[in-house]
């Protein structure tokens, strides 16, 4: 079964619109970590943010903001006033506590282009 | 800090040949690294993971004698995809995590192409 599910397979958006990456997963475990990773073109993924199943806080770190919302167990991600460089795939991913290696499932992806 | 190095970036070979992919972690030990395949528009699909002086598990469905894997010290993983086939080409990516670290970090990839 799928623990990880990003139904938005790709997203376009004109430079300056936000957008809102959706993300949902499913756990039996009270212990996890959510994430979110960026790919662009080049290929190598990189690292946005690390959540926890106890800190339901929303965070903001620049032009992105992301909500966590144990009680809908989703984890959405926005990019407000998108650039160019926002281009890329973004992952989400879960990571359980049982799994002592902290083994990540990820979700299929969403490609977002940015047209200038 | 916690960087991911790989290398080669890009490799291309005859079939039949094996192929050695190395990952490092630059500034931090990382006692578990785990080796991933990505087909074009496709997630990341996890083939094993290894820690540091210990034999790799891997997943299902995925062969141990095809794809050798040793992590021989706390900074470097290798992958060897032995006796390659136009069919083992892929984006082979790996990541690292330092102990009690629940966050992967990353290396840049390997686009390997089997002729």
């Amino acid at each position: 079964a799928q623990k990880v599910t990003q139904a938005q397979t790709e997203i376009s958006v004109v430079e300056k619109e936000d957008v809102t990456l959706d993300c949902v997963y499913e756990t039996r475990d009270t212990t996890y970590y959510l994430f979110w990773y960026k790919q662009p073109p080049s290929g190598e993924l990189v690292f946005l943010i690390r959540r926890n199943s106890f800190d339901e806080q929303n965070e903001i770190s620049g032009r992105y903001s992301w909500n966590f919302q144990k009680s809908t167990s989703s984890f959405n991600f926005t990019i407000t006033a998108s650039q160019v460089v926002d281009s890329a795939v973004y992952f989400c991913a879960l990571s359980e506590a049982w799994s002592n290696d902290y083994k990540l499932s990820f979700g299929a992806g969403t490609t977002v282009t940015v047209r200038a | 800090g916690a960087v991911v190095s790989q290398h080669p970036s890009r490799v291309i070979c005859k079939s039949g040949t094996s192929v050695k992919i190395e990952c490092r972690s630059l500034d931090f030990q990382a006692t578990t690294m785990f080796w991933y395949r990505q087909f074009p528009k496709q997630s990341l699909m996890l083939m094993a993971t290894s820690n540091e002086g210990s034999k790799a598990t891997y997943e299902q469905g995925v062969e141990k004698d095809k794809f050798l894997i040793n992590h021989a010290s706390l900074t470097l993983s290798t992958l060897t995809v032995t006796s390659a086939h136009p069919e083992d080409s892929s984006f082979y990516i790996c990541s690292a995590r330092g102990p009690y670290q629940e966050t992967q970090y990353f290396g840049p990839g390997t686009r390997l192409l089997v002729l």
